[in-house]
């Protein structure tokens, strides 16, 4: 059973470009988390999302981020004109859904994203 | 602070010594876990233990939860090289919908060989 795959591994993008950040969570997963970390800090929350909900984005800035999670396919997390700011590595989790309270959250690899 | 805060920040030991940490949160957790997170790699779960839980060992791994005082602890025993890393705290509040986790900063073990 493959683990969380998260692609790119690394990213680079100039000033204003858009970035799209890939997760495919584990088999049988229904639930994905993203989180950013800053270098030498802990991990932040920024979405939460099922089957095509986002269930809480209290994370996430107000502009220029989005989150989905189609029916088919990777969960995207999408950063419209990048700032040197939104350098940071990205994180994606993901659970199986089953015990909302209890269930253990498996990391991907992250995506490393530098703003030239 | 935040929730989630470890101490030390950074832990200087010996190998085959053991390494302690704690973890302080806030807010009311249905569990808190503890991740490892080598350099510049992702999060790797160690353990979990739920809110009414008060110990729980997986191997060489020793944590606590004492959630009068919002506080756990990591232990390590018979440490290895192999276990530099950073290591994290999440905690997962009562109110939050799903179980989104806030993790605290981390504490940053070199386990010299």
């Amino acid at each position: 059973n493959a683990g969380v795959m998260q692609n790119p591994r690394h990213l680079v993008r100039r000033r204003g470009q858009e970035a799209r950040l890939r997760c495919s969570p584990m088999k049988g997963h229904s639930h994905v988390y993203w989180y950013r970390q800053l270098p030498e800090e802990g991990l932040k929350f920024m979405v939460y999302l099922q089957k095509e909900n986002i269930i809480d984005e209290s994370g996430m800035p107000k502009e220029r981020f989005s989150a989905e999670f189609p029916k088919e396919g990777p969960s995207i997390l999408r950063i419209q004109q990048v700032v040197r700011g939104d350098s940071a590595a990205y994180f994606c989790a993901s659970s199986p859904g089953r015990q909302t309270y209890t269930d253990t959250q498996y990391f991907g690899p992250g995506t490393r994203l530098t703003v030239l | 602070s935040q929730q989630g805060e470890e101490d030390p920040q950074a832990l200087s030991i010996q190998e085959g010594e053991n390494a302690t940490m704690n973890c302080s949160y806030k807010t009311s957790i249905n569990n808190l876990q503890w991740y490892r997170q080598n350099s510049g790699r992702g999060l790797v779960h160690l353990i979990l233990i739920r809110s009414n839980e008060r110990e729980k060992h997986s191997g060489r791994l020793r944590v606590t939860l004492d959630t009068s005082k919002k506080s756990s602890s990591l232990l390590i025993t018979a440490s290895r090289a192999a276990d530099t890393a950073s290591y994290f705290c999440a905690t997962d509040a009562v109110k939050a919908a799903g179980n989104k986790l806030t993790f605290g900063g981390g504490t940053r073990v070199l386990v010299k060989p």
